[in-house]
């Protein structure tokens, strides 16, 4: 299976700043990438698939980049709203696997 | 609106089986994979497995091969998942989610459905 691993694990930020998340694959997984967006007691929201493409709806203020083994997600300006936990998944082959999740709370 | 609505909590004791549904609306079931993902309290998302609703074709994570099941009824645009022997370890939040093809990510997300395994 392919593994993912993220870092930080977890990250305390002020709103305004500007956050990044690294996700990493074990093998190459093109740009089959996806990132999600989960709070307390709710279900994932899907933010970015195929690596960079934005969800309807999903605040210009994220974006995602990368392929192949390396990829990121950036908030440009940190909003209230998006202190949560992000899980990066890869939907290259058919065990899909997901990111052990970084968590963003507030400085 | 587009939703998948799970069924409710469930309790079980060790060596039980649970089985949770995901009820479609808003959409035609068969246009779309559906995918099984379940959340230990605290901890990450683990794949479990998918279903074909157009014809009913099922892969499980190598982890629950042989202790789940994915079904679907066509006609009521439900997806069962059934999982066998439980144990403590299964206790968990058990999400459905949709996509589009089998390589999509997951775009509707169910509400979850918590499952508690005790003696």
């Amino acid at each position: 299976d392919i593994q993912m691993t993220q870092s930080p694990s977890s990250l305390s930020a002020s709103v305004g700043d500007r956050v990044t998340i690294t996700c990493r694959a074990s093998q190459n997984i093109r740009t089959y990438l996806n990132w999600y967006q989960q709070k307390p007691g709710k279900a994932p929201k899907l933010l970015i698939s195929a690596a960079s493409s934005l969800q309807s709806g999903v605040p210009s203020s994220f974006s995602g980049s990368g392929s192949g083994t390396d990829f990121t997600l950036t908030i440009s300006s940190l909003q209230p709203e998006d202190f949560a936990t992000y899980f990066c998944q890869q939907t290259y082959t058919t065990q899909f696997t997901f990111g052990p999740g970084t968590t963003v709370d507030i400085k | 609106q587009v939703q998948l609505v799970q069924s409710g909590a469930e309790v079980r004791k060790p060596g039980a089986s649970v089985n949770v549904s995901c009820k479609a609306s808003g959409y035609t079931l068969t246009r779309y994979f559906l995918h099984w993902v379940r959340q230990a309290p605290g901890q990450g998302l683990e794949w479990m497995g998918i279903i074909n609703p157009r014809d009913g074709s099922t892969s499980y994570a190598q982890k629950f091969q042989g202790r789940v099941t994915m079904t679907r009824d066509t006609s009521t645009s439900t997806v069962y998942m059934e999982l066998s022997s439980l144990r403590s370890e299964d206790t968990a939040l058990y999400y459905c989610g949709r996509a589009p093809g089998l390589y999509d990510a997951f775009d509707v997300w169910g509400q979850g459905t918590m499952v508690s395994v005790s003696s």
